[in-house]
């Protein structure tokens, strides 16, 4: 069964850091496409990035509010995702999930229960 | 991209059909077969229900069926139970992901 379990939120400043952790199980991990995924408070889901598995070159592609200050890395010897989260500002409140994605359809097929993350002075 | 379109809520009966609209552009529904849908209970993890615009994955009921016409694509859910009472959002993929804002399925 796969099991995705977010860690790492928390209460932050604006300008401040953070790093979400994912721990992964039930299946290849090295191998997998990995997304995280965030709910803001009210409103809808906004895609924040996905990194490609080990054997397609495991890059990296962020959605544009983020780009330039979140960085998603895995760490395949522990099964964990991270999302590194830099510059924070406000308006990245929210719920932060991991998901796995199915490879050539694209969608997010098994979700972690999230993580949250609160921006604030 | 700008998020796609959906009713803000929809409701209907046990044992009834309903159908969650999708609309976003030629750009995104409209070009790609990469719609898919999600079932959120609150304080639980979202569920894939949709793929590929009209496939199920393993162990989601045959009531849930998706299509698309054009720039919409519609989720129908039939023979209403309480338990799929929650929020639904769309997704479709164009090179980056933009999602729905959200409906919520009431069962009356």
């Amino acid at each position: 069964e796969v099991q995705l379990v977010e860690s790492g939120g928390g209460l932050v400043k604006p300008g401040g850091s953070l790093r979400l952790s994912c721990a992964a199980s039930g299946f290849i991990f090295s191998n997998a496409w990995m997304s995280w995924v965030r709910q803001t408070p009210g409103k809808g889901l906004e895609w924040v990035g996905r990194m490609k598995g080990k054997t397609d070159g495991g890059t990296t592609d962020y959605a544009a509010p983020v780009k330039g200050r979140f960085t998603i890395s895995r760490d395949a010897s522990k099964n964990t995702l991270y999302l590194q989260m830099n510059s924070l500002k406000t308006e990245d409140t929210a719920v932060y999930y991991c998901t796995s994605l199915l490879r050539f359809s694209h969608a997010f097929d098994s979700w972690g229960l999230g993580t949250m993350v609160t921006v604030s002075a | 991209q700008s998020a796609l379109t959906q009713p803000r809520s929809v409701s209907g009966s046990p044992g009834q059909s309903v159908t969650i609209s999708c609309t976003g552009t030629s750009s995104d529904v409209g070009s790609y077969n990469y719609v898919s849908w999600y079932q959120h209970h609150p304080g639980k993890a979202p569920k894939l229900m949709i793929y590929d615009v009209s496939q199920r994955p393993s162990g989601v009921p045959d009531r849930f069926s998706g299509s698309k016409s054009g720039n919409t694509a519609s989720l129908t859910i039939s023979g209403l139970q309480a338990e799929d009472e929650a929020d639904f959002y769309c997704c479709s993929y164009a090179g980056s992901w933009v999602f729905g804002g959200g409906t919520k399925l009431t069962v009356l």
